[in-house]
């Protein structure tokens, strides 16, 4: 399996909603991340998981709660969410090098459409 | 820290015409240096990579070049297609760090 898989692909939500999108490789990466889109621009840093510990958080509202149950799966929870927060969420993961330096080549997901409403 | 800046933000070519999209980084130890196209409403795609170790890397159509002196990389497609009709981001990184800098993006159009 040489892909990075997430669901859902659209998710309409209101500001008062929980919801949680999720990703799931297979591709024994061991680093994976989450990246916020708007249109026209490139994707923005969100979170990084390494060896599923949180590795970067890039001063992310508390309104985005991310979790690493495995080290296949990556979830993002929403929660009282802003119309500003509405985007494409990407989620891509990379593999660990040998030497313990990072193979940075990112492989993406095909992202969740989020609007809040 | 690392910052990419990417040129031109959009190019219109026709059918089988060359592309070329330059890019800057400011952080001299860098040393991955990927390229992605993302057709509209589709998913990043890494189309070709280069390391700091070499100086041009050749994929069919396409073609990156690294001048590190000068902290320049730049993306050639050669016989442009209307399916390489995209958004095509640079991006630069180090490869003991796991945070990757995007350039803005440039929206190749080409044109049957």
């Amino acid at each position: 399996d040489t892909e990075v898989t997430q669901t859902p692909k659209h998710l309409v939500m209101g500001m008062t909603n929980k919801k949680s999108l999720k990703c799931e490789q297979h591709m024994g990466h061991r680093a994976m991340y989450w990246y916020k889109q708007k249109a026209k621009k490139p994707p923005e840093l969100m979170f990084v998981y390494s060896y599923e510990k949180l590795s970067i958080n890039e001063s992310v509202p508390s309104r985005f709660s991310p979790e690493c149950p495995n080290s296949s799966l990556l979830n993002l929870h929403l929660h009282a969410l802003q119309p500003e927060d509405s985007a494409l969420y990407l989620c891509a993961s990379s593999q660990d090098g040998a030497s313990g330096s990072w193979s940075v080549t990112q492989y993406f997901g095909p992202g969740t459409r989020l609007t809040v409403l | 820290g690392e910052n990419v800046e990417q040129h031109p933000s959009t190019l219109s070519v026709q059918e089988g015409d060359s592309a070329v999209i330059k890019c800057t980084y400011s952080d001299s130890a860098s040393n991955y240096f990927p390229w992605y196209k993302q057709e509209l409403g589709k998913r990043p795609q890494l189309i070709i990579d280069i390391r700091s170790n070499v100086g041009e890397k050749k994929d069919q159509r396409i073609a990156v070049t690294l001048n590190k002196t000068a902290k320049h990389f730049s993306l050639h497609i050669t016989e442009t297609q209307p399916e390489d009709s995209a958004v095509y981001f640079c991006a630069a990184t180090k490869t003991s760090y796991d945070k990757v800098i995007f350039g803005p993006g440039t929206s190749l159009s080409v044109i049957p």
